[in-house]
């Protein structure tokens, strides 16, 4: 298994641009998440999905749209890029929306926004 | 937003000692776990400790609950140089039907050879 796979790795912006960060797990995981990661800041949830066709708002889904057409893919779009969200974004799944599972990580998509 | 808050922001030992890592949080919980970021990485699950457990050990880590605080710390005995990485703590809410874990800040460990 792959895990949780993201691309790309790297990306750079100019403010206005729109771009989609790709997140796919092979998993057959319900539960998919978007997280900005920012110094000093912790992880902040952006979007969740509790499965294929769900999709909810986390603490900071301003800027960022999601859609979950498949199990597996679960893409964070980006409508007008801001200097703001420059950030490191993780993609994550886990079995089910329950937290008592473990949620795995993808290995994150550097954005700098100029 | 309920979130957990680590403390020490920054944690500096020499291989060997145990490294002792804080977790306060606002409001009742179902879990919380344990992970652990290495620089440029993605997090990777340590452990996890339920609402009605008081302790649970992984090999060298031991994870500590005391609901009554809102607290729980994490414990790395005989630390390698290897550990030398951020650590978070992620809690749920009672109230929500949703899962949606909630990150503290993180505790910045390095481990001097």
């Amino acid at each position: 298994n792959a895990g949780v796979t993201q691309t790309p790795k790297f990306q750079v912006l100019k403010t206005g641009q729109s771009m989609t960060l790709q997140c796919a797990q092979d998993m057959n995981h319900e539960y998919m998440s978007w997280y900005r990661q920012d110094p000093g800041m912790g992880l902040r949830l952006i979007h969740y999905s509790v499965g294929a066709g769900i999709t909810d708002q986390g603490e900071v889904p301003n800027g960022y749209n999601v859609s979950r057409s498949t199990t597996e893919d679960f893409p964070l779009r980006l409508l007008s890029a801001a200097p703001s969200q420059t950030s490191v974004y993780f993609c994550a799944s886990s079995y089910s929306w329950d937290s008592g599972n473990t949620i795995y990580f993808g290995e994150g998509s550097w954005l700098t926004v100029v | 937003s309920q979130q957990g808050e680590e403390d020490p922001q920054a944690l500096s030992i020499q291989e060997g000692e145990n490294a002792t890592m804080n977790c306060s949080y606002k409001t009742s919980i179902n879990n919380l776990q344990w992970y652990r970021q290495n620089s440029g990485r993605g997090l990777v699950h340590l452990i996890l400790i339920r609402s009605n457990e008081r302790e649970k050990h992984s090999g060298r880590l031991r994870v500590t609950l005391d609901t009554s605080k809102k607290s729980s710390s994490l414990l790395i005995t005989a630390s390698r140089a290897a550990d030398t990485a951020s650590y978070f703590c992620a809690t749920d809410a009672v109230s929500s039907n949703t899962g949606k874990l909630i990150f503290g800040q993180g505790t910045t460990l390095q481990v001097k050879p």
